[in-house]
């Protein structure tokens, strides 16, 4: 069974530019997260998914962050413009039973901003 | 109070003894359980997960979970230096909501 995919592994932008990150989940997954992690922290959610629903995007900084999963399956997360701030780790994870079961991550992102 | 505290570490283990890793948690109602190991560069490993009070065992791992207590520990047994990793504690607050602990570093020295 495929994991979940994401690309790409590594992005290098200047400030202010814009930025995407795409994953594609686990076969079957309806369940699709989009964290954020900083070195040395745990991972933070960004917005988690439940097929094409957005079900929790309080965390998102909507003035810059925007995401969509349009058809349910693969999802793309856009800044739009990047700060310095947004360098981290950006990892998609995906779960069949988003209430309360497994996660499983993908490889991330890692975005420096210059 | 962090919803998800873990002691930072470095947690240093001599090679074939055994690791004890604490979490605690802050939210009573919280109903799942994971430990996940990420080693560095690399995205977090599910590794074990627990729901319910007690321990579970899967090799040389086992988890501890007192909803009482609120804490949820991870043992390794036989510890190898592969088993040098951050390892996170991730609680399921409520339906859908994970919050993730800053993780624990530990080094298996031979």
């Amino acid at each position: 069974e495929a994991g979940v995919v994401q690309s790409p592994r590594y992005k290098i932008i200047e400030k202010k530019q814009p930025v995407a990150f795409w994953c594609n989940p686990i076969s079957g997954h309806n369940t699709l997260y989009w964290y954020l992690q900083n070195l040395g922290q745990g991972p933070e959610l960004l917005i988690r998914y439940e097929n094409e629903e957005a079900v929790d995007d309080s965390q998102l900084p909507k003035d810059r962050f925007s995401a969509e999963r349009l058809k349910g399956v693969d999802s793309t997360l856009k800044i739009q413009p990047a700060e310095l701030g947004d360098s981290a780790v950006y990892l998609c994870a995906s779960s069949l039973e988003g209430g309360v079961g497994e996660q499983f991550f993908g490889p991330g992102t890692r975005l420096t901003v210059l | 109070q962090k919803e998800v505290e873990q002691n930072s570490g470095p947690l240093s283990v001599p090679e074939g003894a055994i690791a004890s890793l604490n979490c605690t948690y802050s939210d009573r109602g919280s109903q799942s359980f994971f430990w996940y190991r990420q080693y560095s560069g690399k995205s977090p490993e599910l590794i074990m997960s627990i729901y319910s009070n007690g321990d579970k065992e899967d090799g040389r791992f086992t988890a501890q979970l007192n909803k009482a207590s609120q804490y949820v520990s991870l043992l390794i047994r036989d510890s190898q230096p592969s088993d040098s990793a951050t390892y996170l504690c991730a609680v399921n607050k409520a339906w859908g909501k994970f919050q993730f602990g800053a993780g624990t570093q530990v080094v298996v020295t031979p």
